[in-house]
């Protein structure tokens, strides 16, 4: 089942804050986080696991609260360099089947 | 972070020839590595996860005797793209599991793949 993400896109100026969503009609198991640049592989951001945490990765963090099945990158004082399309990907399998459906993104464009 | 390396990063192919792309894991031991496949502007689609020493386990809609997936090794899965038609153009990308970071996947540089 494929994560719903919102916004399909925003446009910031640098040093402004934004969050990104993912929801799932499903139950998770855990919830990762990547960039994707145009022409480049995703890059891992971060991973949360079931237990409804919330981490950080420099001004970049993210919740999950699994009752919910929700979770949400915010991204504070934006950098240039955050420019990209974000992607969650969700684990509502759990272990033997363990994978990662991908919601269809986000992009996000940084100007100066 | 693991370190995932994928060749070729580029590829052109005619027609209904075949092209096999490869996906190594540098630092670690993969017993699982996925394949995805991107289209301009959309989302990564699950093609198969790729198992160490038995068949792949393919996703619906998938065919697995156009896509071939050989996974000899901890550290080396393969993709082959048979009898390639111009709509397999894509973005190929192969990913592989990292326990000992929960589970975190990470995504080699991706197959630029081209069918003329």
């Amino acid at each position: 089942q494929q994560p719903v993400q919102s916004p399909q896109a925003v446009i910031l100026r640098e040093g402004e804050d934004a969050v990104i969503n993912c929801s799932s009609s499903k139950a998770l198991y855990s919830v990762h986080w990547y960039r994707q640049k145009h022409g480049e592989a995703p890059v891992f951001l971060m991973i949360l696991l079931k237990g409804g945490e919330q981490k950080g990765h420099e001004k970049i963090s993210a919740s999950f609260n699994e009752k919910k099945q929700q979770s949400s990158l915010y991204l504070t004082a934006s950098q240039l360099s955050y420019s990209g399309t974000y992607f969650c990907g969700t684990d509502d399998s759990g272990g033997s089947n363990y994978k990662l459906t991908f919601g269809k993104g986000t992009l996000l464009t940084v100007n100066p | 972070g693991a370190v995932v390396s994928q060749h070729p990063s580029w590829v052109i192919c005619k027609s209904g020839t075949s092209v096999k792309i490869e996906c190594r894991s540098l630092d670690f031991q993969a017993t699982t590595m996925f394949w995805y496949r991107q289209f301009p502007k959309q989302s990564l689609m699950l093609m198969a996860t790729s198992n160490e020493g038995s068949k792949a386990t393919y996703e619906q809609g998938v065919e697995k005797d156009k896509f071939l997936i050989n996974h000899a090794s901890l550290t080396l899965s393969t993709l082959t793209v048979t009898s390639a038609h111009p709509e397999d153009s894509s973005f190929y990308i192969c990913s592989a599991r990292f326990p000992p970071a929960g589970n975190t996947i990470y995504f080699g540089e991706g197959s630029w793949l081209t069918v003329v």
